[in-house]
């Protein structure tokens, strides 16, 4: 299976911050990346495939770029309601794992 | 509108079998993958497993492979996952989504519809 590490795993940070979120694949996933954000007691909810191409609906301050083995979810600048758990999935190979997850909380 | 419409909160008793769904509208549900996700109190998401309701092609992560069952009737546009006898450890939160697929110079594939999930709770 093809593990997933997202780092950090908890980030405080304030309205108005740029935020970074790294997952690194323990082997080659080319551009087969999605990234989802989650709010408690919620589905998750697809932003960023491809690694890079947002999905339709999602504000243009949510960024993801990478390709291979390291990719990076970048929020240009932190709105109130992007406080939520970030998780990244593989979709290269069986099974489509997921990493562990990025609690963003308010500083 | 495209939608997945997951069955109702479950609690059962360990050993007991449970089957739960996962219905698609709005959409050709035979043209699209659907999978399933657990989400265990308080924890990260993990893949399950797929199934094709065209043909019923499935692929299971080898987590939980032979613990868990998952079908399709492509006549009523629903997905299903089933144990045969559950354990605590079952208790969880189980999403399906859409598997759907994107062009730009190859094919990308990601989860784009989310049932809001389906809480399963094994406890004596």
């Amino acid at each position: 299976d093809i593990q997933l590490t997202q780092s950090p795993s908890f980030l405080s940070a304030s309205v108005g911050d740029r935020v970074t979120i790294t997952c690194r694949a323990s082997q080659g996933i080319s551009s087969y990346l999605a990234w989802y954000q989650q709010k408690p007691g919620k589905a998750p909810k697809l932003l960023i495939y491809a690694a890079s191409t947002l999905q339709s609906g999602v504000p243009s301050r949510f960024s993801g770029s990478g390709s291979g083995t390291e990719f990076t979810l970048t929020i240009s600048s932190l709105q109130p309601e992007d406080f939520a758990t970030y998780y990244c999935q593989q979709l290269n190979s069986y099974p489509h794992t997921f990493g562990g997850g990025t609690k963003v909380e308010i500083k | 509108e495209v939608q997945l419409v997951q069955s109702g909160a479950e609690v059962k008793k360990p050993g007991e079998s449970l089957k739960i769904s996962c219905k698609g509208s709005g959409y050709s549900f035979t043209s699209y993958w659907i999978g399933w996700v657990r989400q265990m109190p308080g924890k990260g998401l993990e893949w399950m497993g797929i199934i094709y309701p065209g043909d019923s092609d499935t692929r299971y992560s080898p987590s939980f492979q032979g613990q868990v069952t998952i079908s399709a009737d492509k006549s009523i546009s629903t997905a299903y996952l089933q144990w045969s006898s559950l354990k605590a450890s079952d208790t969880a939160m189980y999403y399906c989504a859409r598997l759907s697929s994107g062009y730009n110079e190859d094919y990308y594939y990601y989860m784009d519809v989310w049932g809001k999930g389906t809480t399963v709770t094994v406890s004596s």
